[in-house]
């Protein structure tokens, strides 16, 4: 079965200090993967993606994620928090091999304390 | 270019009355998804469309709701006899291509009373 896994619920981080949002996945083929971003009250912002090449994959607002087959992880991490990273963050994955949806991890919320 | 838009952006209906959500995607984006987000829980995919087609509607229960992606004008998601479990946020999502990231709107709160 197609799913995606962040397995905390919250992060916090003092600002500042690097930080790392972790989502693993599971999927019966080559996965593309995503990172999106929501604000209060707001709706889903795209991060980045890894579709195929480089592991390291670098997004938006000084984000990256490091796609690891072998772990199947696909963790967010940004050298230095600021205090306007604190929001929602959306792990997605998408098999595409198996059917056409997009499926989400229940979210991390980051908290960057100043 | 405009982004993904939905309206209304709240609203509030009676049990029993229907619920009609509309989503204008992105320019150009013939590929649409609506998404239904509860209070603490992450995104629950419900259809993907791609114009006047119903690609995956694995997501959406089989009753009482429906969606489509008329050949003119936005797409439409609809909630016949609302009860107070389908309160919550509903996200519309499109995309260029099937494998291309998707751009979300604002999203449309539900509340039932």
């Amino acid at each position: 079965a197609q799913s995606v896994a962040q397995p905390e619920d919250q992060v916090n981080v003092a600002e500042g200090n690097p930080l790392t949002v972790k989502c693993t996945y599971s999927v019966s083929g080559n996965p593309y993967l995503f990172w999106y971003v929501q604000y209060p009250n707001r709706g889903l912002q795209f991060l980045l993606k890894y579709i195929t090449g480089d592991n390291l994959v670098k997004g938006s607002y000084g984000f990256e994620a490091e796609f690891n087959k072998s772990q199947t992880s696909f963790h967010l991490k940004k050298p230095s928090a600021l205090v306007s990273d604190s929001a929602l963050y959306f792990c997605a994955v998408r098999d595409i091999v198996a059917g056409n949806q997009f499926y989400f991890g229940t979210g991390t919320s980051l908290t960057v304390i100043p | 270019n405009a982004g993904v838009m939905q309206n209304p952006r709240h609203l509030v209906r009676r049990r029993g009355q229907e619920a009609r959500l509309r989503c204008s995607p992105v320019k150009g984006h013939s590929h649409v998804y609506w998404y239904r987000q509860l209070p603490e829980e992450g995104l629950k995919f419900m259809v993907y469309l791609q114009k006047e087609n119903i690609i995956d509607e694995s997501g959406m229960p089989k009753e009482r709701f429906s969606a489509e992606f008329p050949k003119e004008g936005p797409s439409i998601l609809r909630i016949q006899q609302v009860v107070r479990g389908d309160s919550a946020a509903y996200f519309c999502a499109s995309s260029r291509g099937p494998y291309n990231e998707q751009f979300f709107g604002p999203g449309t709160r539900l509340t039932v009373l």
